[in-house]
């Protein structure tokens, strides 16, 4: 497609379960990033990846989120045992190319509420 | 680390008149700096960068910014306030201190601009 696509829009979930967000980037986009955006804040950093490799995870706020990106496209965030305070946006985004000065093109976000 | 700072969550202004939105950044390297722009229920649009080839730096939709070091700030400006422009806004710095080769991107709170008819 022509920009970076992320499904579902929405998911919402009990305390307790596994979800899986995920995120098509552009097509031959190297870099691709996961924020998550709590309400009425800015987006926060939560992993990196350069084509299949996971080369910054520190963002991740717990043990309990996992994210792959096996072919060095498509990529899913995985949050296990959900908590409530998960309920954020997840938001992805691919550049281009790596480097400090490559914008970035955002997916619409996944609307994850957790009850 | 990096940081950014906004002034101002909220900003109201009326069609056709001056907008700004101030942006203060933090970084112990040389900063690349980016605003974007977020409608309701959708990502973020980028509107334009700083990579250090022009202090000044014109984006999409008549916005512009202006990068000034001594005073670490990067605000955004459009002459004229449309309708259309009502939205938030968020000013990023990419990288971190620790000299990553990539664009992690550490963001403000956002501003969220108001335009009265």
């Amino acid at each position: 497609g022509a920009g970076v696509s992320q499904s579902p829009r929405y998911k919402v979930a009990k305390r307790g379960q596994d979800v899986a967000l995920r995120c098509d980037p552009i097509s031959g986009h190297v870099s691709l990033f996961w924020y998550q955006q709590a309400l009425g804040q800015g987006p926060e950093f939560l992993t990196y990846f350069q084509n299949e490799a996971q080369l910054d995870k520190s963002g991740l706020p717990s043990d309990r989120f996992f994210a792959e990106r096996p072919e060095g496209s498509v990529s899913t965030l995985k949050i296990q045992r959900t908590q409530q305070e998960d309920s954020a946006v997840y938001l992805c985004a691919s550049s281009q190319r790596d480097g400090p000065n490559q914008p970035q093109h955002f997916g619409d976000g996944t609307r994850l509420s957790i009850l | 680390a990096q940081s950014v700072t906004q002034l101002g969550s909220h900003v109201s202004v009326s069609e056709g008149a001056l907008v700004l939105l101030r942006c203060n950044y933090s970084s112990s390297v040389p900063p690349y700096l980016f605003w974007y722009v977020q409608y309701p229920n959708q990502g973020l649009q980028l509107l334009l960068k700083y990579t250090s080839a022009a202090t000044l730096v014109k984006g999409i939709n008549g916005f512009e910014a202006e990068f000034k070091k001594s005073e670490t700030s990067f605000h955004l400006t459009k002459p004229s306030a449309h309708m259309s422009d009502a939205a938030e806004y968020f000013c990023a710095v990419s990288g971190d201190a620790g000299g990553t080769s990539y664009g992690k991107l550490t963001f403000g709170q956002g501003t969220i601009l108001t335009v009265h008819p």
